[in-house]
């Protein structure tokens, strides 16, 4: 059973449009939500992350909206760049797990088109 | 400062045969994880540790082992490979958290592993 579910499996966008992948999640023990951004042939890197006390976060192109009663999450990444395609993974994590493990997501690829 | 790395990058087994990952941090940082990443599946945590001599099971912990000997160094091992473990593995470290935000993983570049 997947505990956090994304969307979709790919995405084609083209040189800046706005990109938007989604993530759903169960449990609502879930307390950190980080997006990984992984390019091909490298480890993913994190991107941006949001606690669910905040509906938005921001940080240059890149945003994650968050729904707290919809349990849902989002990465909008404005003026997409040819550079932006990669493969872009969400996570949960669960409060007061001192270990603080992640969960991924399936995976979202994007290719931004010229 | 390497950050995390991994070996061997590329590995071919045949069922059956054994072998170790090793992953290497030079942040001395507490936490260290081991993922394999499969196609349409994100990635799933195999094994963790919190800490130099310390050992817990993930997600997907069946058919391997770990050793965290030294703080620095993480070990992930395939007894008895099987095709089903074909898969690219990752490993992760942490720091400890400073309060209540956790704080981001750093991964290593991957192993590709290949089970004939």
């Amino acid at each position: 059973q997947q505990q956090v579910k994304q969307s979709p499996q790919s995405l084609i966008v083209q040189k800046g449009g706005i990109s938007i992948i989604n993530c759903a999640y169960e449990n609502t023990a879930f307390d950190y939500f980080p997006w990984y951004q992984q390019f091909p042939g490298k480890g993913p890197a994190l991107l941006i992350a949001i606690r669910p006390d905040v509906s938005e976060k921001k940080e240059g192109r890149f945003t994650i909206s968050f729904n707290k009663s919809a349990k849902q999450f989002s990465l909008h990444i404005m003026d997409s760049q040819p550079g932006d395609s990669a493969t872009y993974f969400c996570a949960a994590s669960k409060g007061g797990d001192s270990s603080y493990k992640l969960i991924f997501g399936s995976g979202t690829r994007l290719l931004v088109r010229p | 400062n390497a950050g995390v790395t991994q070996t061997p990058k590329f590995r071919v087994l045949k069922t059956g045969q054994s072998m170790t990952l090793l992953c290497a941090q030079d942040m001395n940082h507490e936490y260290m994880y081991w993922y394999r990443q499969d196609p349409g599946m994100g990635l799933r945590l195999i094994h963790y540790s919190v800490g130099e001599g310390t050992t817990a099971k993930g997600e997907v912990p069946d058919g391997y082992n770990v050793s965290r000997l030294k703080k620095q160094n993480f070990l992930l091992g395939l007894e008895s490979a099987a095709p089903s473990q074909t898969s690219v593995y990752f490993c992760a470290s942490r720091r400890t958290s400073g309060g209540t935000i956790p704080y981001e993983q750093y991964f290593g570049p991957g192993t590709r592993l290949t089970v004939t």
